[in-house]
């Protein structure tokens, strides 16, 4: 089954608005997470890496302020797309590293089930 | 920068035969590549890991190899069948951060 579970899968927002995207390790501890946007036909593009209890690490381009990241507890990492804009309507999916116990291989990433973003 | 470069063309072979995708990089090797599968509308799964130091590793019908000299992996899927149709990505890990740096994918069609 799911190591990591990623919700809503699908919204769809008004332009203005914000969207809160939820990602959610199960049955094990996640002090980092992957945050990953891609848009139709294009391959994965890591936007920010989340760290619990600190500060998140974004990729060069990627305006902290309009997508904020939170990582409050050792299961559940947030990014909030924060006045949504049509241009901002992508696919955007997380990951959770394996920590070579419980039956999570290391050094391989655990994705969720990814979030459709649609802003009208 | 490092550039990682897949066959953005779809791949079209008929069920039963091999199917071989490119993965080439520039630049300095990874710690590790990795092999994902992701299917329309989902997250990634992960295939198979190769370790710098390793030329080749096989699970099932799948096998990868790693050449650091040609800077390039290989991913074949033997006995091809219409479910290994899918969008196949390579993925190269440079340190113990675990960050992933994927390549553009390249998608496989297997006709019955």
């Amino acid at each position: 089954g799911a190591v990591v579970s990623q919700h809503p899968s699908w919204v769809i927002c008004k332009s203005g608005t914000s969207v809160k995207i939820e990602c959610r390790s199960l049955d094990f501890q996640a002090t980092t997470m992957f945050w990953y946007r891609q848009f139709p036909k294009q391959s994965l593009m890591l936007m920010a890496t989340s760290n619990e209890g600190s500060k998140a690490t974004y990729e060069q381009g990627v305006e902290k302020d309009k997508f904020l990241i939170n990582h409050a507890s050792l299961t559940l990492s947030t990014l909030t797309v924060t006045s949504a804009h049509p241009e901002d309507s992508s696919f955007y999916i997380c990951s959770a590293p394996g920590q070579g116990f419980r039956g999570l291989a290391k050094n391989i990433q655990y994705f969720g089930a990814g979030t459709r973003l649609s802003v009208l | 920068s490092q550039k990682i470069e897949q066959n953005s063309e779809a791949l079209n072979i008929q069920e039963g035969k091999t199917a071989t995708l490119t993965c080439n990089y520039t630049n300095y090797s990874p710690a590790y590549l990795q092999w994902y599968r992701q299917d329309p509308g989902r997250g990634p799964v992960f295939l198979l890991l190769i370790r710098e130091n390793e030329k080749e590793k096989r699970k099932e019908r799948l096998k990868v190899t790693f050449d650091t000299t040609l800077k390039q992996s290989l991913f074949h899927i033997t006995a091809s069948q219409p479910a290994d149709s899918a969008t196949y990505l390579c993925a190269l890990v440079y340190n113990a951060g675990n960050m992933l740096t994927f390549g553009g994918g390249t998608r496989l069609m297997v006709k019955p």
